[in-house]
């Protein structure tokens, strides 16, 4: 079945770690993108790309990282430059970043604890 | 700045009744508007998706309708069953400094007891 997938579900971080977040699709979409939740708030966009090779900053990029070197695949790494990582992060694709009249899909989410 | 603000942040009503939720966007220049569901701990599946012009969409028993010139949003769940629990969003594809981006509600949590 096509969709997005993202691992680990969950992930536990110590302090001054690095960690890596999964995204794979295989809708064959243009549009990648990356979100944090925090609890009762809406979404806030981290980084998106549109193209491989080419991602652009969010509205909260610092203390975040990304790379686009396959089409099928967005990994999101939460470096120790992030002083508040402790949240629920959602991967999205869509056929053409912000294309009139294109859904956006995500996947289930990865929950991300500072231990 | 663009805000996008959904009210009320909960909502509990008894199953069999009909009900709407509301979404409202301070920026007319607004390409499309959609609704997401979230279940708790899950990612958000799409619902409906309204073009700037056009004023309603329909997907079973929900339908959505935009008001560009209000900046309002609603989300019509008719026959309401507990099986529709869940946080709704809303997500303004607005232009911002000529720029596209998606502006997400806060959402609003829907209790349906049975």
């Amino acid at each position: 079945d096509g969709g997005i997938t993202q691992s680990p579900k969950y992930l536990f971080r110590k302090e001054g770690q690095n960690v890596t977040l999964s995204c794979e699709q295989n809708l064959n979409h243009d549009a990648m993108y990356w979100y944090r939740q925090d609890p009762g708030q809406g979404l806030r966009l981290i980084y998106y790309s549109q193209i491989v090779n080419d991602f652009q900053k969010g509205d909260i990029a610092e203390g975040y990282s990304v790379s686009r070197e396959k089409k099928e695949s967005f990994p999101l790494t939460v470096t120790s430059a992030q002083k508040n990582p402790t949240a629920f992060y959602l991967c999205a694709s869509s056929r053409e970043q912000g294309s009139y009249g294109n859904t956006i899909y995500f996947g289930e989410g990865s929950w991300l604890t500072v231990v | 700045k663009q805000e996008v603000t959904q009210i009320p942040a909960a909502l509990s009503v008894p199953e069999g009744e009909n009900l709407v939720l509301n979404c409202s966007f301070t920026d007319s220049a607004i390409y499309n508007l959609q609704w997401f569901r979230q279940d708790p701990g899950k990612g958000l599946t799409s619902l409906l998706l309204i073009q700037s012009s056009q004023r309603e969409q329909t997907s079973g028993r929900l339908n959505a309708s935009l008001d560009k010139s209000s900046g309002r949003s609603t989300l019509y769940i008719a026959a309401s069953q507990p099986g529709d629990s869940a946080t709704y969003l809303c997500a303004a594809l607005l232009i911002i400094q000529g720029a596209q981006k998606l502006v997400f509600g806060q959402g609003t949590r829907l209790t349906i007891n049975p």
